[in-house]
């Protein structure tokens, strides 16, 4: 079954501790993203990564961290810089190349700061 | 900087009705546009993009370079047309795709 899945689908943290959400696809696509979205807000670009060992910030990196290892997998850490953290996390992957713009989304991860 | 303006939050008319999602994009080059789409309890999933040219769920929408703008038509709205959408941009070459803050589509009976 060919997909992205994120994990875990909901998630507790007291304040002042890291979280880590998983991303993982077996898609084959080189390019991965984590999105936040929040009522009103629509989607926010966290961070990206075009290629394995490469990543670029986006729109609201800072507080959070991401490392890409492996092809198949994006790992986002919720650092306790992050002054909002509770939302709704997108994982989401695409091909590379001339026509393959698609962005493929996991099903998210709900994280809830206590 | 690219940027995706979506003016209305909420949306909604009757079954029937000629429905329009606005878009309004800001950037400097040659972009490539998207509308995804996410109904109640699925994941976000691609609707149609400018570069197929394609009607999608009777769905279609043009690329307006004069006006910056990828609006979304559908002449006759359909109840199961109730959803979240979401213009998107992407930058050409940088993979940096850009969404706006979205438009809820209601269509009541």
């Amino acid at each position: 079954d060919g997909g992205i899945t994120q994990s875990p689908k909901y998630l507790f943290r007291k304040e002042g501790q890291n979280v880590t959400l998983s991303c993982e696809q077996n898609l084959n696509h080189d390019a991965m993203y984590w999105y936040r979205q929040d009522p009103g807000q629509g989607l926010r670009l966290i961070y990206y990564s075009q290629i394995v060992n490469d990543f670029q910030k986006g729109d609201i990196a800072e507080g959070y961290s991401v490392s890409r290892e492996k092809k198949e997998s994006f790992p986002l850490t919720v650092t306790s810089a992050q002054k909002n953290p509770t939302a709704f996390y997108l994982c989401a992957s695409k091909g590379t190349g001339a026509g393959t713009g698609e962005l493929f989304f996991g099903e998210g991860s709900r994280l809830t700061v206590l | 900087a690219q940027r995706v303006t979506q003016p209305e939050k909420l949306l909604s008319v009757f079954k029937g009705a000629p429905v329009e999602l606005k878009c309004n994009y800001s950037y400097s080059g040659s972009p490539e546009l998207f509308w995804y789409v996410q109904y109640s309890r699925q994941r976000l999933q691609l609707l149609l993009r400018h570069i197929s040219r394609e009607s999608i769920k009777g769905f279609t929408a043009d690329l307006n370079k004069g006006e910056t703008s990828f609006h979304l038509k559908k002449p006759f709205a359909q109840e199961e047309d109730s959803a979240m959408y979401y213009c998107a941009l992407s930058g050409g070459s940088n993979y940096k795709l850009t969404f706006g803050k979205g438009t809820l589509l209601t269509v009541n009976p």
